[in-house]
């Protein structure tokens, strides 16, 4: 079945303390993985997509990469507007529908 | 270039009524999805509409339908709501069906009493 697990569920910073949220995923065939950004009570926001492992892509303070098992997003130096829910989500080669399969999701506290 | 827009924002509903929510696609894109998120849980699909044809359904029971229609807009229906049914519902909209990226709404939340 497919899969996917994030950790931790929630996650205090510092300003300027940088961190690496995990995503572990079991999929029959990865066609992509994604990582959004959730603000309470709003639609998630696309950040990024990776394909294949070793792939790496960065957005101002975020940087996403990943392996055959895993995806982590660092965030470095982070900023109080950063707080918010960032969702991990898989998308099998096998599955006609390209359905999104979610995590739960890591609750990110970024205090001044 | 617009993005995804819900209607409504915001329902309330009673046990065992019907509702229908409604989403327009970003410009450009042709297949539309949908999903469940519980609190604090991550979205669950429901099911996805490319070209006007259902392309795919996630576990969740016949109660839940939709449309997709000829401008890619698309509705979702749910009959005999029941308490569970309590959610922020998500539309997202994407190029095409296969592997692109799923752009999402602000979301429907609805709450069932």
């Amino acid at each position: 079945e497919d899969q996917v697990t994030q950790s931790p569920e929630a996650l205090r910073l510092q300003e300027g303390e940088s961190s690496s949220l995990n995503c572990s995923y079991t999929v029959s065939g990865l066609r992509g993985l994604f990582w959004y950004r959730q603000d309470p009570g709003k639609g998630p926001e696309f950040l990024f997509t990776l394909y294949s492992a070793g792939e790496e892509k960065e957005k101002e303070r975020l940087k996403a990469t990943l392996t055959k098992k895993e995806s982590f997003l660092h965030i470095t130096a982070p900023k109080p507007e950063d707080s918010a829910t960032y969702l991990c989500a898989v998308q099998s080669l096998e599955d006609s529908s390209y359905k999104l399969i979610f995590g739960s999701g890591t609750r990110l506290l970024v205090r001044p | 270039e617009t993005g995804v827009t819900q209607s409504p924002t915001h329902l309330i509903k009673t046990r065992g009524q019907q509702v229908t929510l409604r989403c327009s696609s970003q410009s450009g894109h042709n297949t539309v999805s949908w999903y469940q998120q519980a609190l604090g849980q991550g979205p669950q699909f429901i099911f996805q509409y490319y070209r006007e044809e259902e392309n795919g359904r996630g576990n969740f029971p016949p109660r839940f339908s939709g449309l997709q229609f000829p401008n890619y807009s698309s509705e979702l229906n749910v009959n005999a709501l029941e308490l569970d049914d309590s959610a922020l519902y998500l539309c997202a909209s994407s190029y095409t069906s296969t592997g692109s990226e799923a752009f999402f709404g602000q979301g429907t939340r609805l709450t069932v009493v």
